[in-house]
């Protein structure tokens, strides 16, 4: 299998911009997740997919941030506008099913200017 | 709510010489235990996992990890490490509810020659 498969893997935008990151998930897992890795909170949960359907959005810092998976192979989460404290390491993983191995995509590193 | 400390944050080794990383994690409910390593530059990736059954868990690379549910710990080990093991580690937990997997803050392995 291919793994899980993100776009673009390195992305430098201005502040204000729109970024759109992207994610394919193994084929036949159910979940999918998004996280955000920075040194100073570590990895946090911003939104979790189950069939397609967006079942807890909480991590989702603000409006600015918002997620999409219109099928089972693939979702993006978009920032809009982008600011500099937004510049991190996303990434998405999935699962099947629930309490089974996470995998990881290698992440799209975002810097925003 | 769950949680996991990882109580070093950065732990430096000599080569071949063993090595201890921490985890307790506190939860009301049945937990499913898990370690990955996240090499610079890379995702997450599976070093090992515990669901059920014998506490001492054997994963990739020579790591094992023994769950310990009087003292909430699932410490990971490796009797002699190498040069290649430095990297990241992250402790996470994932509870039989449908709470998603929550990771602590990492642990930066780094191995000296």
């Amino acid at each position: 299998d291919a793994g899980v498969i993100q776009s673009p893997r390195h992305e430098v935008t201005e502040m204000g911009q729109e970024v759109t990151l992207r994610c394919k998930p193994i084929s036949g897992h159910d979940y999918l997740f998004w996280y955000r890795q920075t040194m100073m909170r570590g990895l946090e949960l911003l939104i979790y997919f189950n069939n397609n359907v967006p079942i807890d959005d909480s991590g989702m810092p603000e409006d600015r941030f918002s997620a999409k998976m219109p099928n089972a192979s693939f979702s993006t989460l978009k920032i809009q506008p982008s600011e500099p404290r937004d510049s991190a390491v996303y990434f998405c993983a999935s699962s099947f099913p629930w309490g089974n191995t996470i995998y990881f995509g290698e992440g799209s590193w975002l810097t925003v200017v | 709510a769950q949680s996991v400390t990882q109580l070093d944050s950065q732990v430096p080794v000599f080569e071949e010489a063993p090595v201890e990383l921490r985890c307790n994690y506190s939860s009301s409910v049945s937990v499913y235990l898990f370690w990955y390593v996240q090499y610079p530059n890379q995702g997450l990736q599976l070093l090992l996992k515990y669901l059920s059954g014998s506490t001492l868990v054997k994963g990739i690379n020579g790591f094992e990890a023994e769950f310990n549910k009087s003292q909430t710990s699932f410490h990971l080990r490796k009797p002699s490490v190498h040069i290649s093991d430095t990297a990241e580690y992250f402790c996470a937990v994932l509870n039989s509810g449908n709470t998603p997997l929550v990771f602590g803050k990492g642990t930066r392995l780094s191995v000296i020659a």
